[in-house]
């Protein structure tokens, strides 16, 4: 299993900025995830990032939108930039450990754009 | 198309047994089975994941059918802190949630 952190854990943002969350794991991993949950809704992934290469993003989401850092094994950041309302959502990072594919999740950041 | 299918919602009560359901009729071979939850406010947690044999830990088992069709987690004694949606995902290298399984547990 792994340990995960993520900052901020709630932000009240105002719309047309852009807000930047941290992920941080207590263990190297290769695979890093970030989910998007909507109020009410289930989990959506955003993109997948590895260290060293650019992230994946699966479909309906760009990287303009979402820039995601992932500078070391340990670490990795998504930007939500330019925001409106239907931003407002828990953002959620998660971490691949195993050979089996099993994922360990942060506690989310929620987010509320006004 | 990673689609499973699971009821909406269940209910049991505490201490007993709990059969969860979800159907995978499309699974391909390499594609292992994996179940989370989430409770109320909280980041999802694994639970347990199995590829064709059945599968146990301290949490839940796993029954996974013969044809890989379909596959049944299972809480020996559902308490009311196993009260979560749960989610059976067929688990390619990404996970792709779908509505899953919300589990209400009475007193």
């Amino acid at each position: 299993s792994a340990v995960i952190s993520q900052k901020p854990s709630r932000d009240i943002c105002q719309r047309g900025t852009s807000l930047t969350i941290q992920c941080q794991v207590d263990s190297q991993v290769t695979m890093m995830f970030w989910y998007r949950q909507q109020p009410g809704q289930s989990l959506t992934l955003i993109a997948t990032a590895n260290q060293g290469s650019e992230a994946t993003y699966e479909s309906g989401f760009v990287i303009d939108k979402f820039p995601i850092s992932r500078p070391n094994l340990t670490f990795s950041t998504l930007t939500v930039s330019n925001m409106s309302p239907e931003d407002s959502s828990i953002y959620l990072c998660s971490v691949e450990t195993g050979h089996s594919y099993e994922q360990y999740f942060g506690p989310g950041t929620r987010l509320t754009v006004t | 198309d990673a689609k499973t299918t699971q009821p909406n919602s269940m209910e049991s009560n505490e201490e007993e047994p709990v059969h969860l359901p979800c159907n995978h009729s499309t699974i391909s071979g390499t594609d292992y089975i994996h179940w989370y939850r989430q409770l109320p406010s909280q980041g999802p947690e694994y639970v347990i994941h199995g590829l064709t044999s059945n599968v146990n830990n301290r949490m839940a088992s796993l029954a996974i059918a013969e044809d890989r069709k379909s596959s049944t987690l299972i809480l020996h004694r559902a308490t009311l802190r196993d009260a979560a949606v749960y989610y059976c995902i067929r688990n390619r290298g990404k996970l792709i949630f779908g509505q899953g399984t919300e589990l209400s547990v009475k007193p």
